[in-house]
């Protein structure tokens, strides 16, 4: 089934504790991103991938990290997490850059005390 | 997802009657517009794409208008189900804006029984 998985799906973590979000997706997708979702405020692009080893900054880039070693693989790392970090994240890709269908993976749920 | 629909614009419709969401956009240089659905606790899902260079266009139950005029957007929905209850997002695609979707904050569509 093509999917796009993230790990793990709920998250309670403490400010400064360094974690990572993984992301993976077996359609051979070369764009993929990240999103927070914040009420009120819908989704906001924080890193994007064109393909392997090309990563971008997105709308809100700040307190995030991202990696792209492999086509399928796209982790989201936070090297010291905040309260104002708590969000709804999701992880996207596409076939291209620029292509208008982008599949989401189901979410995490952060929460940083 | 969860607590997604707080502060957001809501439509209410009964079943069986047809939903019209709207959305007003900002780069009259975007090259497409979208619209995805996001359901309680899922990831936002691909609807259907509109160029800019079109005005109308029909999927399954549900056609897109574009108003380039007064920058304007919507959605409608023949035959509203109660499986349609979600938040609607409008999106744009600027192909020369590093190919970024730029999401709307979204529409809470309810169809009641």
């Amino acid at each position: 089934e093509a999917q796009v998985t993230q790990n793990p799906r709920y998250l309670i973590t403490v400010t400064g504790k360094k974690l990572t979000v993984t992301c993976s997706q077996n359609m051979n997708h070369e764009y993929m991103s990240w999103y927070r979702q914040d009420p009120g405020l819908g989704l906001r692009q924080i890193y994007y991938s064109m393909n392997v080893e090309v990563t971008d900054k997105g709308d809100v880039p700040e307190g995030y990290k991202v990696s792209r070693k492999e086509k399928r693989n796209f982790p989201l790392i936070l090297e010291s997490p905040s309260p104002n970090q708590t969000s709804l994240y999701f992880c996207a890709s596409s076939y291209a850059p620029g292509h208008n269908e982008q599949y989401f993976g189901p979410g995490t749920r952060l929460t940083v005390t | 997802g969860e607590n997604v629909g707080l502060h957001l614009p809501t439509l209410s419709v009964q079943e069986g009657d047809n939903s019209i969401i709207n959305c007003a956009y900002s780069n009259s240089a975007s090259d497409y517009f979208i619209w995805y659905k996001q359901e309680s606790g899922k990831g936002p899902q691909f609807i259907i794409d509109i160029r800019s260079n079109m005005d109308k266009r029909q999927g399954q139950r549900v056609t897109v208008l574009l108003n380039k005029t007064v920058k304007h957007l919507s959605l409608q929905i023949a035959a509203t189900q109660p499986g349609d209850s979600a938040v609607y997002f409008c999106a744009e695609n600027c192909i020369g804006s590093n190919y970024k979707l730029t999401f709307g904050k979204g529409t809470l569509l309810t169809v009641n029984p």
